[in-house]
């Protein structure tokens, strides 16, 4: 029962696009606080994917895009590539825990 | 370039206490950064547990606070995290991460380590 909700899977065949959502509320995403988000291949550490809503680290390629409304923010991936596959959490500061949250994740399979 | 790198006990016996230290090479753990600790259980999702800055400044996940405390010791560059009463469902790979910005992302982040309560 995480603070941020995501769905738990999502899939797209090569070449697709697909967007992964994160749900919050006004103590976190919609208090204005900004989301980020983490790329977790299996075995390893997470990677951070997006910062500040839809910035890229250097090194992410321009597939990967993020964006923020409301209470809500998205993870968009175009043309899927199988290395895409893994987790994707994403990450938000909430007032009211006075702390950083995370999403429960979301497996992407890429078919 | 700057490292993180955890270690620890791999095992503690339940009721016992957790104790870890993220070691920060390539740069120095005064920078103008705070330091957190992240657990993930395995097959599940990640839990921020607390960070801390050098000053000693530190903020905890309320759910773990009673158990959780954060230390640093800038002559080692590194930071320690310290868990006590641990059960079975403390069990989860530990990772240290560097924090960055007011309502922080984690931009650096060790390769974590798996600490097993069992008895």
């Amino acid at each position: 029962q995480s603070v941020l909700t995501q769905p738990p899977s999502v899939s797209g065949a090569p070449g697709q696009r697909v967007t992964i959502s994160c749900t919050g509320s006004s103590s976190n995403i919609g208090a204005g606080y900004d989301v980020h988000w983490y790329q977790q291949l299996p075995g390893t550490a997470p990677k951070l994917l997006i910062y500040g809503n839809s910035n890229r680290p250097s090194g992410v390629p321009d597939r990967f895009s993020g964006s923020k409304s409301g209470t809500s923010a998205s993870l968009a991936i175009s043309g899927l590539q199988a290395e895409d596959e893994a987790d994707y959490y994403c990450q938000s500061y909430d007032s009211s825990l006075s702390g950083s949250v995370f999403g429960g994740g979301t497996k992407l399979t890429v078919l | 370039q700057v490292q993180l790198q955890e270690s620890g006990p791999g095992l503690v016996k339940p009721s016992g206490t957790l104790s870890l230290t993220c070691a920060v090479s390539g740069g120095s753990i005064s920078s103008s950064n705070w330091w957190s600790w992240v657990r993930q259980p395995p097959g599940k999702g990640l839990e921020w547990i607390g960070e801390i800055y050098h000053s000693g400044s530190t903020n905890y996940n309320p759910s773990l606070k009673s158990r959780v405390t954060i230390s640093v010791d800038k002559s080692k560059n590194q930071f320690s995290l310290k868990l006590s009463s641990v059960t079975a469902a403390d069990t989860a790979v530990y990772y240290c991460a560097r924090d960055i910005g007011a309502d922080g992302y984690f931009d650096l982040w060790g390769r974590g380590t798996l600490v097993t309560v069992s008895s």
